[in-house]
C-alpha cells in the first residue's frame, strides 16, 4: 500500500544538526512533488519545505531558508531533510507528505525532534 | 500566527451540520487550490478534500468543501460523534512560496 516511514527524529543540542530521512513505498515516487511538515506539540500545522518531482525546484519557508537542505533520491525512493543549526523553536514533529494537485493525500507518521541542551 | 485564519472551535450536536471557515488573500486562497485535513490526539493529519471541493476516494459525502474568492468553508452533515478532531484548511501561498494553514478548528459534538 502507498506509505511513507520517517525517520532520523531525536534530541539534539541548540546548534546541532540532523538529517531526517522518508522512505517511500507503493508508488511511483518520482512522479511527485513532496514535502516536509511540521508541527509544534499541541500547536497547529507549519509548512517547511517542498522539492519537485525531479529534485530540481526547492523551496523553504522564509524562517528556514539557510539552515534546512531538502533532497531526494528517486532511484531509492527516500526524501531527505537536513537540518542544520538547530533552534528550540524547530521542536516539533515533522511529517514527510506527498503533494496531490491542491492538498497533501499521503502523510507518514512523524519523527519528532526535539531541541534541547 | 497562522497565514489563513479560521475560528478555533465550533460545536453542534449529533445528526446536525456544521461549517467551518477558512480566510486568506490573493496569494494565497485568491489563486490556489483549497484543502482540508482531520486530526485526532496522537495520529497524523489526514485528507479529507483537496481542489477546493473533491473528496479523496474513502471520504463519505457528508464532507464537502467551497470556495469563493479568498475564503473557503468546511461543510459536515451528519455529524458523529467520530467526527471529533482538529480541522486544518492548507494552501500553496504564491508569495511565501510556502503551504500555509489554518490554526486548526477544534469540533465538540455535543
Amino acid at each position: 500500500q502507498v506509505q511513507l516511514v520517517e525517520s532520523g527524529g531525536g534530541l539534539v543540542k541548540p546548534g546541532g544538526s540532523l538529517r531526517l530521512s522518508c522512505a517511500a513505498s507503493g508508488f511511483t515516487f518520482s512522479n511527485y512533488y513532496m514535502r516536509w511538515i511540521r508541527q509544534v506539540p499541541g500547536k497547529g500545522l507549519e509548512g517547511v519545505s517542498s522539492i519537485s518531482s525531479g529534485g530540481d525546484i526547492t523551496y523553504y519557508a522564509d524562517s528556514l531558508k539557510g539552515r534546512f537542505s531538502i533532497s531526494r533520491d528517486n532511484a531509492k525512493n527516500s526524501l531527505y531533510l537536513q537540518m542544520n543549526s538547530l533552534r528550540a523553536e524547530d521542536t516539533a514533529v515533522y511529517y514527510c507528505t506527498r503533494a496531490l494537485s491542491g492538498g497533501l493525500d499521503v502523510w507518514g507518521q512523524g519523527t519528532t525532534v526535539t531541541v534541547s541542551s | 500566527q497562522s497565514v489563513l485564519t479560521q475560528p478555533p472551535s465550533v460545536s453542534a450536536a449529533p445528526g446536525q451540520k456544521v461549517t467551518i471557515s477558512c480566510s486568506g488573500s490573493s496569494s494565497n486562497i485568491g489563486n490556489n487550490h483549497v484543502s482540508w485535513y482531520h486530526q485526532l490526539p496522537g495520529t497524523a493529519p489526514k485528507l479529507l478534500i483537496y481542489d477546493n471541493n473533491k473528496r479523496p476516494s474513502g471520504i463519505p459525502d457528508r464532507f464537502s468543501g467551497s470556495k469563493s474568492g479568498t475564503s473557503a468553508t468546511l461543510g459536515i452533515t451528519g455529524l458523529q460523534t467520530g467526527d471529533e478532531a482538529d480541522y486544518y484548511c492548507g494552501t500553496w501561498d504564491s508569495g511565501l512560496t510556502n503551504m500555509v494553514f489554518g490554526g486548526g478548528t477544534k469540533l465538540t459534538v455535543l
